[in-house]
């Protein structure tokens, strides 16, 4: 199975910072990456899908790169909508695993 | 606009069985893939099931020989049959579809409490 390793697992940030998480597979995934955003009590929500590639109405304060094992999402400027917890899943292969997430809070 | 909508969670004992839907809109199910994600109360998300267009289905270790996926496509709904339940199959349960990745669209999920 292909671990999903993200970090940090948890960060404080305050409104307008620049945000980065890294996400990194135990073996190599091509781009076969995406990530997600879930809000406290609610549904994940798709945000990037190759790797890269921006969801249909996401906004483009999000932006994903990488390839191979290692990926990063970053959110351009925070605002408190962002606030949440956000997860990697490789679908290159099956099992499909996720990251075990990073939760994003207010500093 | 995608809607995905479960049901079907509920109370269970450890042993028992129950079958949960997904009934879609604006999104076909014969012509996407379609999955069922699980979390766990305070956990992280975990991939249990899909099913390819042309309905061929996989399974993690932990639902293989327990769960199936199926789907009716003149109802335009997926269903997933969990059977032999234990205490950690507890968990909110999505259905979630996709095109070009597999989980573009999240339904709200479906709260399933396995207790005796």
């Amino acid at each position: 199975d292909i671990q999903m390793t993200q970090s940090p697992s948890s960060l404080s940030a305050s409104v307008g910072d620049r945000v980065t998480i890294t996400c990194r597979a135990s073996q190599g995934i091509n781009n076969y990456l995406a990530w997600f955003q879930q809000r406290p009590g609610k549904a994940p929500k798709s945000l990037i899908y190759l790797a890269s590639n921006l969801q249909s109405g996401v906004p483009s304060k999000f932006s994903g790169s990488g390839s191979g094992t290692d990926f990063t999402l970053t959110i351009s400027s925070l605002q408190p909508e962002d606030f949440a917890t956000y997860y990697c899943q490789q679908y290159a292969s099956f099992p499909l695993t996720f990251g075990g997430g990073t939760k994003v809070e207010i500093k | 606009e995608v809607q995905l909508v479960e049901s079907g969670g509920g109370l269970v004992q450890p042993g028992g069985s129950l079958r949960l839907s997904c009934a879609a809109s604006g999104f076909a199910v014969s012509s996407n893939y379609m999955s069922w994600v699980r979390q766990a109360p305070g956990r992280g998300l975990e991939w249990v099931s899909i099913i390819y267009r042309g309905g061929s289905t996989y399974y993690p270790d932990s639902a293989r020989d327990r769960f199936i996926i199926s789907r009716d496509n003149s109802k335009n709904t997926v269903f997933l049959e969990m059977n032999s339940l234990r205490a950690e199959d507890t968990a909110v349960y999505y259905c979630v579809g996709g095109s070009g990745s597999y989980f573009d669209y999240w339904g709200q999920g479906t709260l399933v409490t396995v207790s005796s």
